[in-house]
Protein backbone atom coordinates (compact mmCIF):
# COMPACT_ATOMS: atom_id res chain seq x y z
CA UNK A 1 0.00 0.00 0.00
CA UNK A 2 1.36 3.57 -0.71
CA UNK A 3 1.19 6.48 1.86
CA UNK A 4 2.25 10.07 1.79
CA UNK A 5 4.57 12.09 4.65
CA UNK A 6 4.11 15.39 4.31
CA UNK A 7 6.91 16.83 6.27
CA UNK A 8 4.89 20.48 7.70
CA UNK A 9 1.77 21.08 8.55
CA UNK A 10 2.91 25.05 8.11
CA UNK A 11 4.96 26.89 5.70
CA UNK A 12 5.43 30.79 6.28
CA UNK A 13 7.52 32.30 3.61
CA UNK A 14 8.44 36.04 2.99
CA UNK A 15 6.64 37.41 -0.55
CA UNK A 16 9.55 37.04 -2.87
CA UNK A 17 11.57 33.98 -0.99
CA UNK A 18 11.86 30.19 -1.87
CA UNK A 19 9.17 27.65 -1.13
CA UNK A 20 9.82 24.37 -0.44
CA UNK A 21 6.89 22.13 0.59
CA UNK A 22 8.39 18.46 1.22
CA UNK A 23 6.31 14.86 0.30
CA UNK A 24 7.68 12.11 0.88
CA UNK A 25 6.45 9.08 -0.37
CA UNK A 26 6.01 4.86 -0.20
CA UNK A 27 5.00 2.81 -2.64
CA UNK A 28 5.91 -0.82 -3.37
CA UNK A 29 5.50 0.14 -7.19
CA UNK A 30 6.89 2.88 -9.24
CA UNK A 31 4.89 5.78 -8.25
CA UNK A 32 2.48 8.22 -10.28
CA UNK A 33 2.78 11.34 -7.95
CA UNK A 34 0.47 14.74 -7.71
CA UNK A 35 0.65 17.98 -5.89
CA UNK A 36 -2.58 20.24 -5.86
CA UNK A 37 -3.79 23.25 -4.44
CA UNK A 38 -6.93 23.86 -2.60
CA UNK A 39 -7.42 27.58 -2.07
CA UNK A 40 -9.68 28.93 0.50
CA UNK A 41 -13.25 27.65 0.28
CA UNK A 42 -12.39 26.08 -3.07
CA UNK A 43 -11.64 22.73 -4.85
CA UNK A 44 -8.42 21.31 -5.85
CA UNK A 45 -6.50 22.07 -8.58
CA UNK A 46 -3.93 20.08 -10.17
CA UNK A 47 -0.20 21.99 -10.00
CA UNK A 48 1.65 19.02 -11.38
CA UNK A 49 2.18 15.60 -11.87
CA UNK A 50 5.13 12.99 -12.01
CA UNK A 51 4.47 10.46 -14.35
CA UNK A 52 7.66 8.40 -15.06
CA UNK A 53 8.97 10.62 -17.25
CA UNK A 54 11.18 13.34 -16.78
CA UNK A 55 11.93 13.65 -12.86
CA UNK A 56 11.98 17.53 -12.90
CA UNK A 57 8.58 18.09 -13.59
CA UNK A 58 7.33 22.21 -14.18
CA UNK A 59 3.82 22.96 -13.19
CA UNK A 60 1.43 25.64 -13.45
CA UNK A 61 2.36 29.20 -11.03
CA UNK A 62 5.77 29.01 -11.53
CA UNK A 63 6.17 25.55 -9.38
CA UNK A 64 8.02 22.95 -10.23
CA UNK A 65 8.84 19.35 -8.17
CA UNK A 66 11.48 16.96 -8.38
CA UNK A 67 11.57 13.18 -8.14
CA UNK A 68 14.29 11.50 -5.88
CA UNK A 69 13.43 7.73 -6.02
CA UNK A 70 16.42 7.25 -4.22
CA UNK A 71 15.16 9.85 -1.63
CA UNK A 72 11.78 8.51 -2.15
CA UNK A 73 11.14 12.23 -2.37
CA UNK A 74 9.28 15.00 -4.63
CA UNK A 75 9.15 18.10 -3.07
CA UNK A 76 7.66 21.21 -4.45
CA UNK A 77 9.21 24.71 -5.07
CA UNK A 78 8.92 28.02 -6.61
CA UNK A 79 11.79 30.40 -6.48
CA UNK A 80 9.71 33.50 -5.51
CA UNK A 81 6.72 33.41 -3.52
CA UNK A 82 3.74 35.48 -4.38
CA UNK A 83 0.97 36.60 -2.23
CA UNK A 84 -1.43 34.99 -4.34
CA UNK A 85 0.10 31.51 -3.18
CA UNK A 86 -0.63 31.59 0.09
CA UNK A 87 -3.37 28.53 0.09
CA UNK A 88 -2.89 24.75 0.92
CA UNK A 89 -0.87 21.90 -0.90
CA UNK A 90 -1.53 18.09 -0.58
CA UNK A 91 0.59 16.06 -2.09
CA UNK A 92 -0.72 12.51 -3.30
CA UNK A 93 0.62 9.25 -4.83
CA UNK A 94 -1.15 6.86 -7.09
CA UNK A 95 -0.75 3.37 -7.48
CA UNK A 96 0.74 3.01 -11.28
CA UNK A 97 0.27 0.74 -13.80
CA UNK A 98 -3.02 -0.73 -15.05
CA UNK A 99 -5.71 1.35 -14.63
CA UNK A 100 -5.58 2.22 -10.78
CA UNK A 101 -5.66 5.56 -10.26
CA UNK A 102 -6.99 5.76 -6.78
CA UNK A 103 -4.97 8.38 -4.97
CA UNK A 104 -3.48 8.58 -1.09
CA UNK A 105 -3.02 11.72 0.60
CA UNK A 106 -0.80 13.79 2.11
CA UNK A 107 -2.17 15.44 4.92
CA UNK A 108 -1.32 18.78 3.61
CA UNK A 109 1.01 21.91 4.18
CA UNK A 110 -0.83 25.35 4.98
CA UNK A 111 1.58 27.83 3.26
CA UNK A 112 1.20 31.61 4.02
CA UNK A 113 3.38 34.52 2.45
CA UNK A 114 4.35 37.59 4.12
CA UNK A 115 4.33 40.91 3.00
CA UNK B 1 -8.66 18.84 -19.48
CA UNK B 2 -11.53 17.58 -18.17
CA UNK B 3 -14.19 20.12 -16.45
CA UNK B 4 -15.98 18.45 -13.49
CA UNK B 5 -18.91 19.69 -12.37
CA UNK B 6 -20.56 19.15 -8.67
CA UNK B 7 -24.48 20.11 -7.68
CA UNK B 8 -24.89 21.20 -5.47
CA UNK B 9 -21.99 23.43 -4.48
CA UNK B 10 -23.24 23.86 -0.53
CA UNK B 11 -25.91 22.75 1.27
CA UNK B 12 -27.26 22.39 5.05
CA UNK B 13 -29.06 19.66 5.97
CA UNK B 14 -31.15 18.43 8.39
CA UNK B 15 -30.10 15.33 10.70
CA UNK B 16 -31.54 11.74 9.39
CA UNK B 17 -32.02 13.05 5.97
CA UNK B 18 -30.18 12.12 3.32
CA UNK B 19 -28.71 14.34 0.10
CA UNK B 20 -27.67 13.10 -3.02
CA UNK B 21 -24.51 14.84 -5.18
CA UNK B 22 -24.57 15.05 -8.65
CA UNK B 23 -21.18 15.20 -10.62
CA UNK B 24 -21.10 15.97 -14.39
CA UNK B 25 -17.72 15.71 -16.65
CA UNK B 26 -17.67 17.33 -19.71
CA UNK B 27 -15.67 14.91 -21.67
CA UNK B 28 -15.63 10.93 -21.20
CA UNK B 29 -13.31 9.81 -18.43
CA UNK B 30 -12.20 6.05 -17.29
CA UNK B 31 -11.99 6.17 -13.54
CA UNK B 32 -14.23 8.35 -11.30
CA UNK B 33 -13.96 8.19 -7.69
CA UNK B 34 -15.66 10.13 -4.86
CA UNK B 35 -13.92 11.78 -1.83
CA UNK B 36 -14.56 13.57 1.45
CA UNK B 37 -12.54 16.04 3.12
CA UNK B 38 -13.71 16.62 6.54
CA UNK B 39 -13.00 19.96 7.92
CA UNK B 40 -9.33 20.79 8.47
CA UNK B 41 -8.57 17.29 7.26
CA UNK B 42 -7.17 15.78 4.39
CA UNK B 43 -8.87 13.61 1.50
CA UNK B 44 -9.70 10.29 1.75
CA UNK B 45 -11.15 7.91 -0.82
CA UNK B 46 -14.55 7.03 -0.34
CA UNK B 47 -15.02 4.93 -3.52
CA UNK B 48 -14.32 3.72 -7.24
CA UNK B 49 -17.97 4.81 -9.31
CA UNK B 50 -18.09 1.83 -11.82
CA UNK B 51 -20.06 2.33 -14.73
CA UNK B 52 -23.34 0.49 -14.43
CA UNK B 53 -22.56 -1.70 -11.62
CA UNK B 54 -22.05 -1.07 -8.22
CA UNK B 55 -19.16 0.81 -6.86
CA UNK B 56 -16.05 -0.22 -4.96
CA UNK B 57 -16.00 1.16 -1.41
CA UNK B 58 -13.03 1.78 0.67
CA UNK B 59 -12.12 0.52 3.98
CA UNK B 60 -15.12 2.62 6.97
CA UNK B 61 -17.14 3.25 3.99
CA UNK B 62 -20.12 1.08 3.03
CA UNK B 63 -22.91 1.48 0.71
CA UNK B 64 -26.05 1.88 2.58
CA UNK B 65 -24.65 4.53 3.81
CA UNK B 66 -22.85 5.89 0.39
CA UNK B 67 -24.69 4.84 -2.29
CA UNK B 68 -23.15 5.34 -5.23
CA UNK B 69 -24.79 5.38 -9.26
CA UNK B 70 -22.79 5.65 -12.55
CA UNK B 71 -25.17 5.25 -14.92
CA UNK B 72 -22.89 6.30 -17.67
CA UNK B 73 -19.06 7.02 -18.27
CA UNK B 74 -19.51 10.96 -17.50
CA UNK B 75 -22.19 11.16 -14.75
CA UNK B 76 -22.34 10.27 -11.25
CA UNK B 77 -24.40 10.24 -8.26
CA UNK B 78 -23.16 10.29 -4.13
CA UNK B 79 -26.02 10.11 -1.52
CA UNK B 80 -25.10 10.34 2.03
CA UNK B 81 -27.81 8.74 4.03
CA UNK B 82 -29.19 9.34 7.33
CA UNK B 83 -26.83 12.14 7.92
CA UNK B 84 -25.14 12.77 11.26
CA UNK B 85 -23.13 16.25 12.17
CA UNK B 86 -20.29 13.70 11.81
CA UNK B 87 -21.21 13.77 8.06
CA UNK B 88 -20.31 17.17 7.69
CA UNK B 89 -17.38 17.24 4.83
CA UNK B 90 -16.53 18.51 1.29
CA UNK B 91 -17.45 16.00 -0.71
CA UNK B 92 -15.35 15.69 -4.04
CA UNK B 93 -15.55 14.55 -7.43
CA UNK B 94 -12.92 13.34 -9.23
CA UNK B 95 -12.10 11.74 -12.87
CA UNK B 96 -9.16 10.06 -14.65
CA UNK B 97 -8.43 11.58 -18.51
CA UNK B 98 -5.74 11.41 -20.56
CA UNK B 99 -2.17 11.49 -20.00
CA UNK B 100 -2.99 10.28 -16.54
CA UNK B 101 -4.38 13.16 -15.21
CA UNK B 102 -6.60 13.30 -11.95
CA UNK B 103 -8.85 16.09 -12.46
CA UNK B 104 -11.21 17.37 -9.60
CA UNK B 105 -14.43 19.19 -9.02
CA UNK B 106 -15.02 22.32 -7.16
CA UNK B 107 -16.46 20.05 -3.82
CA UNK B 108 -19.69 20.20 -2.49
CA UNK B 109 -19.58 21.66 0.93
CA UNK B 110 -22.13 19.90 3.49
CA UNK B 111 -23.21 20.87 7.00
CA UNK B 112 -25.61 18.94 8.89
CA UNK B 113 -27.32 20.61 11.70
Amino acid sequence: AQSVTQLGSHVSVSEGALVLLRCNYSSSVPPYLFWYVQYPNQGLQLLLKYTSAATLVKGINGFEAEFKKSETSFHLTKPSAHMSDAAEYFCAVSVSGGSNYKLTFGKGTLLTVNP
Amino acid sequence: SAVISQKPSRDICQRGTSLTIQCQVDSQVTMMFWYRQQPGQSLTLIATANQGSEATYESGFVIDKFPISRPNLTFSTLTVSNMSPEDSSIYLCSGTGSGNTIYFGEGSWLTVV
